[in-house]
C-alpha cells in the first residue's frame, strides 16, 4: 500500500536553528511530492511541490525540499526557522497516474522557541 | 485567489443525529475531497468526488456518505453519528488532469469544521 513516513512526530527548535524535516514515500513509480503547513488555527496550506525537472525546491518564506528518487525521499529544510514558523507540517504525495488522490504523512509538530 | 469555504467552524451534536457538512469552492475546479485529521493520524481521505454526482470512497468511508449535485459543493453526511466521529473534517478541492501541469493534483483546503458527538 502507499503510504507516506514522517519521521519525527515534535521538533522542538530554537530561533535561528537549521531545520530539517524528514520524509520518505513508499510507490514505485512516478510521483509528484507535496509539503502542507498548518499554522495554529489556519488551514493547511501549500508550501512548496515537486513535479518534475530540479530536484531542489523552492517554497515560500524560505522553505525548501530536496527529492531523492534513490533514497524515496523529500525532506523538508529552512536554514534559519523563526517563531512564526510553528506550525504541524505535512508530507503528501501523489502516484502520478491521474488518481487525483493524495496520500499524507501523520504530521510533523514543529515548535520554535524565541 | 481559490477559496474553499466550510459551514460551520464548530459543530455540537448528539449521538445518533444525522449530520450534515457542507463544502463550497468557487474556482471551478472537477475534484472535490473529505479528510478527517486526528492528533498523530494525519490527514485521512473519506471519499472524494471527481465530478457531479461521481463519487469514490476513500480510506475510511465506513459510516458516512457524500453527495455532489452542484459542481461547487461536496457535503458529507454522517448518517448516525457516534461518539468515534469526534474529529476535524477538511475539505479540499483541486483540478483535474488537462488544466495545465503547474496546477494539476495541489489541492486547496477550507478552513475545517471541528465535530464533537456526545
Amino acid at each position: 500500500a502507499q503510504s507516506v513516513s514522517q519521521h519525527n512526530h515534535h521538533v522542538i527548535l530554537s530561533e535561528a536553528a537549521s531545520l530539517e524535516l524528514g520524509c520518505n514515500y513508499s510507490y514505485g513509480g512516478t510521483v509528484n511530492l507535496f509539503w502542507y503547513v498548518q499554522y495554529p488555527g489556519q488551514h493547511l496550506q501549500l508550501l512548496l511541490k515537486y513535479f518534475s525537472g530540479d530536484p531542489l525546491v523552492k517554497g515560500i518564506k524560505g522553505f525548501e525540499a530536496e527529492f531523492i528518487k534513490s533514497k524515496f525521499s523529500f525532506n523538508l529544510r529552512k536554514p534559519s526557522v523563526q517563531w512564526s514558523d510553528t506550525a504541524e507540517y505535512f508530507c503528501a504525495f501523489e502516484s502520478g497516474a491521474g488518481s487525483y488522490q493524495l496520500t499524507f504523512g501523520k504530521g510533523t509538530k514543529l515548535s520554535v522557541i524565541p | 485567489d481559490v477559496k474553499v469555504t466550510q459551514s460551520s467552524r464548530y459543530l455540537v451534536k448528539r449521538t445518533g443525529e444525522k449530520v450534515f457538512l457542507e463544502c463550497v469552492q468557487d474556482m471551478d475546479h472537477e475534484n472535490m475531497f473529505w479528510y478527517r485529521q486526528d492528533p498523530g493520524l494525519g490527514l485521512r481521505l473519506i471519499y472524494f468526488s471527481y465530478d457531479v454526482k461521481m463519487k469514490e470512497k476513500g480510506d475510511i468511508p465506513e459510516g458516512y456518505s457524500v453527495s455532489r449535485e452542484k459542481k461547487e459543493r461536496f457535503s458529507l453526511i454522517l448518517e448516525s453519528a457516534s461518539t468515534n466521529q469526534t474529529s476535524m473534517y477538511l475539505c479540499a478541492s483541486s483540478f483535474s488532469v488537462g488544466r495545465g501541469l503547474a496546477d494539476t493534483y495541489e489541492q486547496y483546503f477550507g478552513p475545517g469544521t471541528r465535530l464533537t458527538v456526545t
